[in-house]
């Protein structure tokens, strides 16, 4: 069956520093989107992404952040110097087309910003 | 603005039936999800309603009254491994569709 993928499962990263979080969603996906989820809190909607661009973004999203599609396969989230604050589960997901309503869910990266 | 009201925690026993309840106050309405979600891992779709009544499939069925602003999700049959968080989410409108998450219920299921 196919699934969304994400790595890395785990990283930790010093204030400041920039991060890469990469998704591979499901193949033939059209929407694709970035949620998080702090421990112990709700999920939520960083940003959507339809046909090459930004399609939606929360006011979480900010200048710091940044998605890119960058092959045909591949669906990364940058945030450009992290902050403690950003310690999170970073989840990416995918969904088939406009006519199909969920959402798949990867695995999730757990950032860790010391 | 948007909200979403679930229960913090529920507990049940195994053989049993539990209702978790979700209101929800959004801004639009294009539809209310439910995905099921193990602790330390991805959520996973459980159930879409966007016209009122009830979806049923297997042993999970949900339920959406949009004049109320109000679901729920009921699970039969409990068994040990449905001890998870339930997550009710709103999609405010159609399109490209983000999903507007409640704070989850955590369901535990003892012996």
């Amino acid at each position: 069956e196919p699934e969304v993928t994400q790595t890395p499962s785990h990283q930790v990263t010093q204030m400041g520093q920039e991060v890469i979080l990469r998704c591979v969603p499901i193949s033939n996906h059209l929407y694709f989107y970035w949620y998080r989820q702090i421990l112990g809190q709700k999920v939520e909607f960083l940003v959507s992404f339809y046909n090459n661009e930004i399609s939606e973004k929360s006011e979480i999203f900010d200048d710091q952040f940044s998605v890119e599609r960058p092959d045909g396969s591949n669906f990364t989230l940058k945030i450009r110097s992290t902050k403690l604050e950003d310690s999170a589960m970073y989840f990416c997901a995918s969904r088939a087309g406009q006519a199909y309503n969920e959402q798949f869910f990867g695995p999730g990266t757990r950032l860790t910003v010391l | 603005g948007q909200n979403i009201d679930q229960p913090t925690e529920m507990t049940a026993t195994e053989g049993a039936i539990v209702q978790i309840n979700c209101t929800y106050q959004t801004s639009g309405f294009n539809g209310l999800f439910w995905y099921q979600q193990h602790a330390g891992e991805a959520p996973t779709f459980l159930s879409y309603n966007v016209l009122d009544g009830l979806e049923e499939k297997g042993r999970f069925s949900s339920f959406l009254s949009r004049s109320k602003g109000y679901s729920y999700l009921l699970l039969k049959e409990l068994q040990m491994k449905d001890s998870a968080s339930y997550l009710c989410a709103v999609s405010p409108r159609a399109g490209f569709q983000k999903l507007v998450f409640g704070t989850g219920t955590r369901l535990l299921v003892s012996p």
